[in-house]
């Protein structure tokens, strides 16, 4: 069974701190997506990585997928407000089906 | 721009109820998928459909039916509602081609006492 797991769980920060979380697997994933879910919404896609080393900006969350393409990671500079939310990362698992890892609850007090 | 709709948006049910969730997208999508989301857990798999006709389980199909009614909509159906289908549901639509975003609804909270 294919796995992805997301650390910390919980994550409670000042605004302006920065903070890094984690997705990691023991499989290796074609490609690896990063999706961030406010309350009362469906997860919105944020950025897909591809390439093994791939590193992707999204103004000031920086995406990187790890070499052996099994693990990536989220860093967000000067954390805001409104970077506020669930964090989920996702993988393929078969040609139309997808994983999702177990959500990192980031919360930034202003 | 309605995306994917989901209706009910909250629901209370009884233990042995049966209800259909209801999911219909806009975006002319061939993939849609029903997921679960618990405390904890991420969003877990129920039941998915490649293209309209065809229906496969996820990672958590028991207890669960769907319908792929026609291109446009996905319903989920509980026949016979337990505690532990307590959970938030979202329905996604996925278009054809590599490392395309799931485009959710915005969820169906269900309750079941």
């Amino acid at each position: 069974t294919q796995l992805l797991e997301q650390s910390p769980q919980f994550l409670s920060i000042q605004e302006g701190e920065n903070l890094t979380v984690y997705c990691n697997s023991s499989s290796v994933f074609s490609s690896l997506q990063w999706y961030r879910q406010e309350p009362g919404e469906g997860p919105v896609l944020l950025v897909t990585v591809v390439t093994g080393g791939e590193v992707k900006k999204l103004k000031r969350l920086t995406f990187q997928f790890g070499d052996a393409r099994k693990d990536s990671s989220l860093h967000i500079t000067a954390a805001q407000p409104g970077d506020t939310g669930l964090y989920l990362c996702a993988a393929h698992s078969g040609t139309y089906k997808y994983i999702f890892g177990t959500g990192t609850r980031l919360k930034v007090l202003a | 721009n309605a995306g994917v709709t989901q209706t009910p948006k909250f629901q209370v049910l009884k233990t042995g109820q049966s209800m259909t969730l209801q999911c219909a997208q806009d975006m002319n999508h061939n993939s849609m998928y029903w997921y679960r989301q618990d405390p904890g857990m991420g969003l877990r798999l129920i039941y998915y459909s490649a293209s309209e006709g065809t229906t496969d389980k996820g990672e958590v199909p028991n207890g669960y039916n769907v319908s792929r009614l026609n291109k446009r909509e996905f319903s989920l159906r509980l026949e016979s509602a337990a505690p532990s289908q307590t959970s938030v549901y979202f329905c996604a639509s996925l278009r054809d081609g590599g490392n395309q975003p799931q485009h959710f609804g915005d969820g169906t909270r269900l309750s079941i006492l």
